[in-house]
């Protein structure tokens, strides 16, 4: 259990589909982070939200919709993907964003395939 | 190119023998980080150093951080089955304010 959960952990869908991940956390923390891990790359810091408001969007196809209601939930809504964007999406919590002094709280993540 | 890159890419070694991973960076940190991820797992925290320090323990890991040459190495010692993951340093870059990955070690422990 590690205080961020993500659901689905899995998701199949197809390119004219829409679907949403949700990120939780009880942490308590104030930023919450997507990120991105393709194989064979890095990991990529895709949107960042300090206190629900977003600071980092890290040049994201706009099929990449990111919603933060507040602190604890953060949604990726996805519509008209291509096969390419299939990866492990992954959901981060930390204390602060703004001044990154501490670590990040890792959710399982979600493995998306797109057809 | 990224800002962390480790080294080497992958790694194999014989359960009890020590496995050493190194992470070069480019630019000014205000610290850095080590993560372990489990295959297709989330990614856990390990350990974190801070630019003016120069080495770090957390039970059988040992982190040291060399800023005149850009570098981090992570060491675990009395390797087990168990630390079969990938290895990532993570930078905040000073004035960026985000974490910034490697691309990873891929360790693997053979019984």
């Amino acid at each position: 259990e590690t205080g961020v959960t993500q659901t689905p952990r899995h998701l199949v869908m197809g390119m004219t589909n829409k679907k949403s991940l949700k990120c939780e956390q009880h942490l308590g923390h104030n930023a919450m982070y997507w990120y991105k891990q393709s194989a064979k790359k890095p990991l990529e810091l895709m949107f960042v939200y300090n206190f629900k408001e977003q600071t980092e969007n890290n040049s994201v196809p706009s099929r990449f919709s990111p919603e933060c209601p507040n602190s604890s939930h953060l949604f990726l809504h996805l519509h008209t993907l291509q096969p390419e964007d299939s990866a492990l999406y992954l959901c981060a919590s930390s204390q602060e964003s703004g001044r990154v002094s501490g670590e990040l709280f890792f959710g399982e993540g979600s493995r998306l395939t797109v057809l | 190119s990224q800002q962390g890159e480790e080294d080497p890419q992958a790694l194999s070694i014989q359960e009890g023998e020590n496995a050493t991973m190194n992470c070069s960076y480019k630019t000014s940190i205000n610290n850095l980080q080590w993560y372990r991820q489990n295959s297709g797992r989330g990614l856990v925290h390990l350990i974190l150093i801070r630019s003016n320090e120069r080495e770090k323990h957390s039970g059988r890991l040992r982190v040291t951080l060399d800023t005149s040459k850009k570098s981090s190495s992570l060491l675990i010692t009395a390797s087990r089955a168990a630390d079969t993951a990938s290895y990532f340093c993570a930078t905040v870059i000073q004035g960026a304010q985000k974490l910034v990955f490697g691309q990873g070690t891929r360790l693997t422990i053979n019984p």
